[in-house]
């Protein structure tokens, strides 16, 4: 019975370079959510998306920044030519249907050198 | 904007004490979420509150939804060690999440 997946759990990009992370939701959910948390921080949510559609993408960054959640394969959060204030814990979670409990992931680490 | 703001932002006490932590906003919630989270982990949901004046027990840990359904109190009594991690709230299931309060019993 697994949980949400996320992967990869530690990631390291240098200034410039591509980031993707990954997000398996729990089987049968259909709802995923991207949240970013800062050291010592709570979370700030990012996009809310359901298969093939964004739902909010309210908190999200204009540049650089984009999700997706394919019909078939996990959501990916992708961020172009990274910065080193994009480093940080991205979390994912996966619900059954809006406005229902969610499930965490273990995050994905991203530092940015 | 709905924002969330939890009290205190940090805490430090003694197993066997109890704390009473806070979720307060100006605007009025459907919903409200306790979310705790350990290091290293994502947030795993304790509760959640939908009726104003709401009162919810999970074993030592007692929610309280406001009766205008702006704030929320979390009660722990006699603290464990287990009990260390970050408490959050959240208004609406998902969108807001307030900055947590980080709570550590000591042995």
């Amino acid at each position: 019975n697994a949980g949400v997946m996320q992967n990869p759990r530690h990631l390291v990009r240098r200034r410039g370079q591509e980031a993707r992370l990954r997000c398996s939701p729990v089987k049968g959910h259909s709802h995923v959510y991207w949240y970013r948390q800062l050291p010592e921080e709570g979370l700030k949510f990012m996009v809310y998306l359901q298969k093939e559609n964004i739902i909010d993408e309210s908190g999200m960054p204009k540049e650089r920044f984009s999700a997706e959640f394919p019909k078939e394969g996990p959501s990916i959060l992708r961020i172009q030519q990274v910065v080193r204030g994009d480093s940080a814990a991205y979390f994912c979670a996966s619900s059954v249907s809006s406005y229902n409990e969610q499930f965490f992931g273990p995050g994905t680490r991203l530092t940015v050198l | 904007t709905q924002l969330l703001e939890q009290s205190p932002q940090f805490l430090s006490i003694q197993e066997g004490e109890n704390l009473t932590v806070y979720c307060n906003s100006s605007s009025v919630f459907s919903s409200l979420q306790w979310y705790r989270q350990e290091p290293g982990e994502g947030p795993v949901l304790l509760v959640t509150v939908v009726t104003g004046g709401e009162v919810k027990k999970l074993k030592r840990l007692t929610f309280q939804f406001g009766d205008a359904r702006k704030d929320s109190s979390l009660h722990i009594t006699a603290a464990q060690p287990g009990d260390t991690g970050l408490y959050l709230c959240a208004g609406e299931w998902y969108v807001r999440f307030g900055a947590g309060t980080r709570l550590t019993v000591k042995p």
